[in-house]
């Protein structure tokens, strides 16, 4: 899977939107972008997900631009439950021998202040 | 939506002693489940892929017969640490991907946080 990069930390203040960016610029073309964030000492929550097309759902929008080598996750109006480390990973759906495990970067913490 | 449970969310126990780690998917299942470690301040780090009704498969550098991995139903697997050590002291977290829909991502447990003194 390609590697991503991340800034290591972000702050962003609360009710305004919080854009964490991605570069994925070795990406291939059957993968997609996948995000998830941690809050502290918690499991993982998936975020949303996307192959080139932007995409948006309750938790969020995701922007990738047209090259497909970068991306931007966007949390229109931040609350301080949003703080917590966010994970822009690369993931191959169908690997053909079926679902891997997904390979984490180190991500950014995301701190929302009041 | 889809849920795994993770048991226990904490554990203490003392050097030489085995732990065991359930993950249950409680409304759908998971032919496979996947195995994270979590040290201080660091990323998650995949552990073992568990597949139901076979041998599970292991990330290099990871003991397979320290991390013993048991996936006897679509609904749980147990890791089992055995002879754990202080140095075995981190976050361990399990997650599924309901089968037939990977455009869900996978569901992560709440993690168990191992405490060997």
């Amino acid at each position: 899977d390609a590697k991503t990069t991340q800034p290591p930390s972000m702050d962003c203040a609360e009710g305004r939107a919080a854009n964490l960016p991605c570069n994925h610029s070795t990406i291939s073309g059957n993968e997609y972008v996948y995000w998830y964030r941690q809050i502290h000492s918690q499991g993982p929550q998936y975020i949303i997900h996307g192959l080139k097309n932007n995409e948006t759902n309750e938790m969020a929008s995701l922007i990738i631009t047209e090259d497909r080598k970068s991306s931007t996750l966007i949390l229109p109006h931040a609350t301080l439950r949003d703080t917590a480390v966010y994970y822009c990973i690369v993931r191959n759906m169908y690997s053909g021998g079926g679902a891997d495990g997904l390979t984490f970067g180190k991500g950014t913490h995301l701190i929302i202040q009041p | 939506g889809a849920v795994v449970s993770q048991h226990p969310s904490w554990v203490i126990c003392k050097s030489g002693t085995s732990v065991k780690i359930e993950c249950r998917s409680l409304d759908f299942q998971a032919t496979t489940m996947f195995w994270y470690r979590q040290f201080p301040k660091q990323s998650l780090m995949l552990m073992a892929t568990s597949n139901e009704g076979s041998k599970a498969t292991y990330e290099q550098g990871v003991e397979k017969d320290k991390f013993l991995i048991n996936h006897a139903s679509l609904t749980l697997s147990t890791l089992t640490v055995t002879s754990a050590h202080p140095e075995d002291s981190s976050f361990y977290i399990c997650s599924a991907e309901q089968q037939g829909r990977p455009n869900y991502g996978y569901t992560f447990g709440s993690g168990t946080r191992l405490t060997v003194v």
